[in-house]
């Protein structure tokens, strides 16, 4: 079975300062871990995701993120935070393997303090 | 695109009342997905299709939810008779079988249940 875990329910970080939002996972194969942005009364938006290759994938917004094979870790990173960053963030997994199922993490809640 | 299309935006009901969500996913896209969102449980997937066709419904909370896909640009989400428990966000999302494999979201239905 598959599982994602954000450790986080919420991260808060002054406006300009690089910001970091946490993500593990387990997979039996190889995965495919992707990141959704969520803003208020709006779906999901996607971000970035890393399927194979560079480690390190670069999205959109200034997004990036480091995908950590040891740690199965799939970090959100950011090196300067905006006001209008500040959503809810999911994770997701799917194992390469399987059909077309994906599991989201539980959501961090970002706050960017001006 | 318009993107993906979800109706009524918006929907209050009483107990015990018949709802019918709608979603029309890009054109396209052969993949749809059900998800159901409240604040307890996060973001749950209920049920998804391929070609029309239900894979996995493992997610669908009770007999009183049921969901179709007619045609490749119409599915419906129904709740029969409804409850309060019921109340959540209701996404629909669709994709496309390749290797980047993202879901694009609807905006969401909010459903309430008095």
């Amino acid at each position: 079975a598959q599982s994602v875990a954000q450790p986080e329910d919420q991260v808060n970080v002054a406006e300009g300062n690089p910001l970091t939002v946490k993500c593990t996972y387990s997979v039996s194969g190889n995965p495919y871990l992707f990141w959704y942005v969520q803003y208020p009364n709006r779906g999901l938006q996607f971000l970035l995701k890393y399927i194979t290759g560079d480690n390190l994938v670069k999205g959109s917004y200034g997004f990036e993120a480091e995908f950590n094979k040891s740690q199965t870790s799939f970090h959100l990173k950011k090196p300067s935070a905006l006001v209008s960053d500040s959503a809810l963030y999911f994770c997701a997994v799917r194992d390469s393997g399987g059909y077309q199922k994906v599991t989201f993490g539980t959501g961090t809640k970002l706050q960017v303090i001006p | 695109d318009a993107g993906v299309i979800q109706s009524p935006r918006h929907e209050v009901t009483e107990m015990g009342q018949e709802v019918t969500l709608r979603c029309k996913p890009i054109s396209g896209h052969d993949y749809l997905f059900w998800y159901r969102q409240t604040m307890m449980r996060g973001l749950e997937l209920l049920i998804y299709f391929n070609n029309n066709v239900p894979i996995d419904d493992s997610g669908m909370p009770e007999d009183r939810f049921s969901a179709k896909m007619p045609n490749a640009s119409f599915s419906t989400l129904k709740i029969q008779p409804s409850e309060p428990r019921d109340s959540a966000v209701y996404f629909c999302a669709s994709s496309i079988w390749d290797m980047k494999e993202t879901q694009y979201f609807g905006p969401g239905t909010r459903l309430l249940v008095l």
